[in-house]
């Protein structure tokens, strides 16, 4: 099946620093992509989707300024962490559809610590 | 709006017992239905779905899952637990959005294997 990476996989940061979360999709293009946020014991949120070309698109209550997106390529996403703080602390993990409508593939996620 | 309960946070079995994990959906039509299965600080890997024809519905790992549309339900099975299935589970609804779906899942369940 299709492969979808994620760098780093962990990353712990000073408050107040700013940290970029790569989405990869390693054979297969990718016009979308999906950001999730995982708390502890917790289901996956969907923060936003990433969208090639394009302004990414935010669920509400995520701020825009404060999570970064940026699509730059068919097969890469990223994420940027501004200013974070150590409510920011989570677990971050992409997605992207294959081929077929009814796919959905994830990356292995992002530990973030924020002292 | 989908919407997706687990109503069950843990799950303690004994290794060889069977096994059946819960899951009920809210969704206006027919709904893609998904079962994920995540193994400590990794993503999220597809067990097996459902979109329409046979309810009863095989995937990886011997599992198993029946969509009752009756019930509103998409219960996940395995007749032998193994301690390899310790895991976290979880449900998924998704409709289809602009040619690729995205999934709302439920806030999970926490499979505990006994030797």
């Amino acid at each position: 099946g299709a492969v979808v990476s994620q760098h780093p996989s962990w990353v712990i940061c000073k408050s107040g620093t700013s940290v970029k979360i790569e989405c990869r999709s390693l054979d297969f293009q990718a016009t979308t992509m999906f950001w999730y946020r995982q708390f502890p014991k917790q289901s996956l949120m969907l923060m936003a989707t990433s969208n090639e070309g394009s302004k990414a698109t935010y669920e509400q209550g995520v701020e825009k300024d404060k999570f970064l997106i940026n699509h730059a390529s068919l097969t890469l996403s990223t994420l940027t962490v501004t200013s974070a703080h150590p409510e920011d602390s989570s677990f971050y993990i992409c997605s992207a559809p294959g081929r077929f409508d009814n796919e959905q593939f994830f990356g292995p996620g992002t530990r973030l610590t924020v002292l | 709006a989908q919407s997706v309960t687990q109503p069950d946070i843990h799950i303690t079995v004994s290794e060889g017992a069977s096994l059946e994990l819960r899951c009920n959906y809210s969704y206006g039509a027919t709904p893609y239905l998904f079962w994920y299965v995540q193994s400590p600080g990794q993503g999220l890997q597809l067990l097996l779905k459902y979109f329409s024809g046979d309810t009863l519905v095989q995937g990886i790992k011997g599992f198993e899952a029946e969509f009752k549309r009756s019930q509103s339900s998409f219960n996940l099975r395995k007749p032998s637990v193994h301690w390899s299935d310790a895991a976290e589970y979880f449900c998924a609804v998704g409709a289809a959005t602009g040619g690729s779906y995205i999934p709302t899942f439920g806030r999970g369940t926490s499979l505990i294997v006994h030797p």
